[in-house]
């Protein structure tokens, strides 16, 4: 079954202490992404890959790392997080070939 | 079963003309519906939300509209443009479950 798989789904953390979300995709596409979700903003880019070791920032990058050294594999990574990065997270794949996205299941983050 | 449905796969309208992408849902407890615009090998960007508790919402050229009796919404661009030629999609959120269901897209040509 095509699927994007995210982990954690539901993560409490504190001010400063890293983290890593993960996303995984069995699909063989070669773009992957990272979006926020915040009530009234709508989905908002923060960081996509386009290949293997091809990152680029969107739209709010600001206080996000991420990493493509496989193909499957794009987490994000928080060195240090913010109360202000609270909120809903989606990875998603896209095959570059068509226009069809594939969406993780979300991950919602709450920072005190 | 899909609970966000575009039953339009592709749209043909001419320049100046208005633009009509519509979509229904089968869930009556999604609190907010969304329109992304996506082109291809990018991944989608918001355009515009409405409230369950709204019918009307209108940002520039973009408008949504609420039907909530008869599960529908539709974005309405006026003028279109050839820029406006993407893939269009419509979500829905429940913002309890935090679930954000992305519908099938519509692919939007505007033509000279």
């Amino acid at each position: 079954e095509a699927q994007v798989t995210q982990n954690p789904r539901y993560l409490i953390t504190v001010t400063g202490k890293k983290l890593t979300v993960t996303c995984s995709q069995n699909m063989n596409h070669e773009y992957m992404s990272w979006y926020r979700q915040d009530p009234g903003l709508g989905l908002r880019q923060i960081y996509y890959s386009m290949n293997v070791e091809v990152t680029d920032k969107g739209d709010v990058p600001e206080g996000y790392k991420v990493s493509r050294k496989e193909k499957r594999n794009f987490p994000l990574i928080l060195e240090s997080p913010s109360p202000n990065q609270t909120s809903l997270y989606f990875c998603a794949s896209t095959d570059l070939a068509g226009d069809e996205q594939f969406f993780g299941p979300g991950t919602r983050l709450t920072v005190l | 079963d899909q609970q966000v449905k575009q039953n339009s796969p592709s749209l043909s309208v001419q320049e100046g003309r208005i633009s009509i992408l519509n979509c229904d849902y089968t869930n009556s407890m999604f609190d907010y519906f969304l329109w992304y615009k996506k082109y291809p090998a990018e991944g989608p960007t918001f355009l515009i939300s409405i409230s369950s508790i709204k019918d009307k919402n209108e940002d520039g050229r973009f408008t949504v509209f609420l039907n909530k009796s008869a599960k529908h919404l539709s974005l309405h661009i006026v003028p279109s443009q050839p820029g406006d030629s993407a893939v269009y999609f419509c979500a829905a959120i429940t913002l309890n479950t935090d679930k954000l269901i992305f519908g099938t897209g519509t692919r939007l040509q505007v033509f000279p």
